[in-house]
């Protein structure tokens, strides 16, 4: 198991653009998370899936977002009309829920976005 | 609504020293779970170490420790023998136990250890 991967590692785009992120979690993890991170800050979560089913999407997301997870396998998060207020590190995490574990997160190395 | 400070936003420690970063939060839960997690430069978040509330016995992961204070909702580092890997940021963050799972963030501490 190589952990949790996100695509693309980088993505530059023109304000206006729609632009979309992968993310592959560790194979056996039920539980899938996108948080958003701005320079200086800590992650702010911004949507939850167990398994298939989109849990919980923060207030944070707009309109403008959207995420899947097909399958409850990996996972998109899709920006829509992109603004320069979207510039930031998009990061995926994943955990396993079970009595056994103590549902830690497994964090991807993220997606930095640059909207110009 | 849960909350995360992390009141120190960089701190800088010589190496082979023992330096202290801290955590308060704010709950009504009385169980859930903290951890601190490591984001060197260019890289992904580690965990670092993880704490039960209803545990009363402070984790320790080797060359780290928590000083975790329950009543006074403190959580904090302490990492002994600093070495040069350790140069990262620090964020302390909170997780109920009830509902998603999500994580709570702080706004982290910059750590620097200097040689």
């Amino acid at each position: 198991d190589t952990g949790v991967s996100q695509d693309p590692r980088h993505k530059i785009t023109k304000r206006g653009q729609n632009v979309t992120f992968r993310c592959d979690p560790i194979s056996e993890h039920n539980r899938l998370y996108w948080y958003r991170q701005t320079l200086g800050q800590g992650p702010e979560f911004l949507t939850y899936f167990q398994n298939e089913a989109q849990l919980e999407k923060s207030r944070l997301l707009s309109d403008r977002f959207s995420a899947e997870r097909p399958k409850g396998s990996f996972s998109t998060l899709e920006i829509q009309r992109t603004e320069q207020g979207d510039s930031a590190m998009y990061l995926c995490a994943s955990s396993f829920g079970g009595t056994r574990s103590y549902n830690e997160q497994f964090f991807g190395p993220g997606t930095r976005l640059t909207v110009l | 609504a849960q909350t995360v400070t992390q009141s120190q936003p960089e701190m800088s420690v010589q190496e082979a020293e023992t330096v202290t970063l801290s955590c308060t939060y704010d709950t009504s839960e009385s169980n859930y779970y903290l951890f601190w997690y490591k984001q060197p430069p260019s890289r992904q978040m580690i965990l670092v170490i993880r704490q039960e509330a209803y545990k009363q016995q402070n984790a320790t992961e080797n060359r780290f420790s928590v000083n975790f204070q329950k009543a006074a909702k403190s959580f904090s580092l302490k990492i002994s023998d600093s070495q040069l890997g350790d140069t990262a940021m620090y964020f302390c963050a909170f997780m109920s136990t009830s509902g998603t799972y999500k994580y709570i963030f702080g706004t982290g501490t910059r750590l620097k250890v200097l040689a």
